[in-house]
């Protein structure tokens, strides 16, 4: 297996503009998760989906972030409009609830929001 | 609140030593506690543990739980500098993990 896979590896962009971050979780995993890290806060869940379906979303920081998953091998997490205080790696994990229950995580993407 | 408070934050030492890294946590729905290791990248999944008393081992890693006191530890024997990377402990509080801020572990020749 690939294991989760997220693109894009980097980003740089400008206050202000629109982001896509996107992630194919394991094939066979139930859930999708979405975390935000940064060195003063460490590790942040923003969001969590089982079955497609968003669970818990108490971690989006604000309204302009949104998260999706149509279908059980896509996600995507929007910032709109970004900024400065955005910057951050973003982790997708995938994992199998009511099963294994191990996170593994992909690559991340790390955003720079000029 | 929930929290996961790991100890110490940072480590220096030399290759051959022996470390231990600690884990306490407080969260209202415990499941499960997992380790991972974090290099430049992705965290990479050590071991799960879920029951007191019992060490899980993986070569010269070791972990066990105790649940009535609420903390963990991560055991390296025989440090090598491929050791070195932070690591993080997390708590599930029902389908959520939970992350401590993670020990940085530096191993040197």
């Amino acid at each position: 297996d690939a294991g989760v896979i997220q693109s894009p590896r980097h980003e740089v962009t400008e206050m202000g503009q629109e982001v896509t971050l996107r992630c194919k979780p394991i094939s066979g995993h139930n859930s999708l998760f979405w975390y935000r890290q940064t060195m003063m806060r460490g590790l942040e869940l923003l969001i969590y989906f089982n079955n497609n379906v968003p669970i818990d979303d108490s971690g989006m920081p604000e309204d302009r972030f949104s998260a999706k998953m149509p279908n059980a091998s896509f996600s995507t997490l929007k910032i709109q409009p970004s900024e400065p205080r955005d910057s951050a790696v973003y982790f997708c994990a995938s994992s199998f609830l009511g099963g294994e229950n191990i996170q593994y995580f992909g690559a991340g993407t790390r955003l720079s929001v000029l | 609140e929930d929290k996961v408070v790991q100890s110490p934050l940072s480590l220096v030492v030399h290759e051959g030593d022996t470390v231990t890294l600690n884990c306490s946590y407080e969260v209202t729905n415990f499941r499960s506690l997992l380790w991972y290791k974090q290099e430049k990248k992705a965290p990479t999944f050590l071991f799960m543990l879920t029951s007191s008393g019992i060490e899980k081992k993986s070569g010269r890693l070791s972990s066990i739980l105790d649940k009535k006191e609420l903390f963990s530890i991560l055991n390296i024997t025989a440090t090598q500098t491929g050791d070195s990377a932070v690591y993080l402990c997390a708590v599930y509080n029902t389908d959520k993990l939970i992350f401590g801020t993670g020990t940085r572990l530096q191993v040197f020749p």
